[in-house]
C-alpha cells in the first residue's frame, strides 16, 4: 500500500515550457486535491476533484489545468510555466465518508523551479 | 469564507518540556472539523490530530492534545514531553464539513532544543 505517490520529485523548467505533474493513490479514495506551498503562505488549494469525472477550482487555479483520469489518478498541468509558479506542489486524497472522513493523505511533494 | 490564523511564526522549546501552538479560525458553520498537520524537514505532511466540532471532549493522541474552545474559535495544540523528532513545521487546518476541502493556516516552525 503506497498511499499517495507523485512524480517527479524535482523539476526545473524554463519560462514558457509546459509540464504535467502526476499523482496516484491506491486507497480507493473518491476525493483528490492539488496544493501549492510557498514560504509564509501555508498550503493553498489549486484544484480538487470530489469524485471521478468532476473537477473544481480552488483558491489559486490561474495558470493550471487538471485531469481526473480515473479514480486513482489526478494530474496537474502547467501549460506555460512562469517564475511565479516556482513552488512545492502536493497532491492529497481523502475518503468521501466513514470514520476518517475529511482526513487528507498527502504525497511526498514535487519541488518545481521555473527559471 | 473560512480563515485560519496562526499568529506565531516560530517557537522554540527545550527537550522534555511542554509547548502550546496557537490557532484561531473564523467560520459561520456549526459543524466542522479541525486538524493539526506536521511537516518535518522531509517535507512529508503528517496528520497529528483531528477534532470534530460537535464533540465537547478534547482530542488526545499520545503526547499530543488539543484545547478546543468552540465559542472562542480557538484550537491550540499542546505537545508534552517534547522530543527532538517533534522539530517541524505545524499547520492548523479547517474543514467546513459540506465538502472535503481544507483551509490551512500559514504554519508555525517549532524547534526542539537538546
Amino acid at each position: 500500500n503506497a498511499g499517495v505517490t507523485q512524480t517527479p520529485k524535482f523539476q526545473v523548467l524554463k519560462t514558457g515550457q509546459s509540464m504535467t505533474l502526476q499523482c496516484a493513490q491506491d486507497m480507493n479514495h473518491n476525493s483528490m486535491y492539488w496544493y501549492r506551498q510557498d514560504p509564509g503562505m501555508g498550503l493553498r488549494l489549486i484544484y480538487y476533484s470530489a469524485s471521478e469525472g468532476t473537477t473544481d477550482k480552488g483558491e489559486v487555479p490561474n495558470g493550471y489545468n487538471v485531469s481526473r483520469l480515473n479514480k486513482r489518478e489526478f494530474s496537474l498541468r502547467l501549460e506555460s510555466a512562469a517564475p511565479s509558479q516556482t513552488s512545492v506542489y502536493f497532491c492529497a486524497s481523502s475518503e468521501a465518508g466513514g470514520p476518517r472522513y475529511n482526513e487528507q493523505f498527502f504525497g511526498p511533494g514535487t519541488r518545481l523551479t521555473v527559471l | 469564507a473560512q480563515t485560519v490564523t496562526q499568529s506565531q511564526p516560530e517557537m522554540s522549546v527545550q527537550e522534555a518540556e511542554t509547548v502550546t501552538l496557537s490557532c484561531t479560525y473564523d467560520t459561520s458553520e456549526s459543524n466542522y472539523y479541525l486538524f493539526w498537520y506536521k511537516q518535518p524537514p522531509s517535507r512529508q505532511m503528517i496528520l497529528v490530530i483531528r477534532q470534530e466540532a460537535y464533540k465537547q471532549q478534547n482530542a488526545t493522541e499520545n503526547r499530543f492534545s488539543v484545547n478546543f474552545q468552540k465559542a472562542a474559535k480557538s484550537f491550540s495544540l499542546k505537545i508534552s514531553d517534547s522530543q527532538l523528532g517533534d522539530t517541524a513545521m505545524y499547520f492548523c487546518a479547517f474543514n467546513g464539513g459540506a465538502n472535503s476541502k481544507l483551509t490551512f493556516g500559514k504554519g508555525i516552525t517549532l524547534s526542539v532544543r537538546p
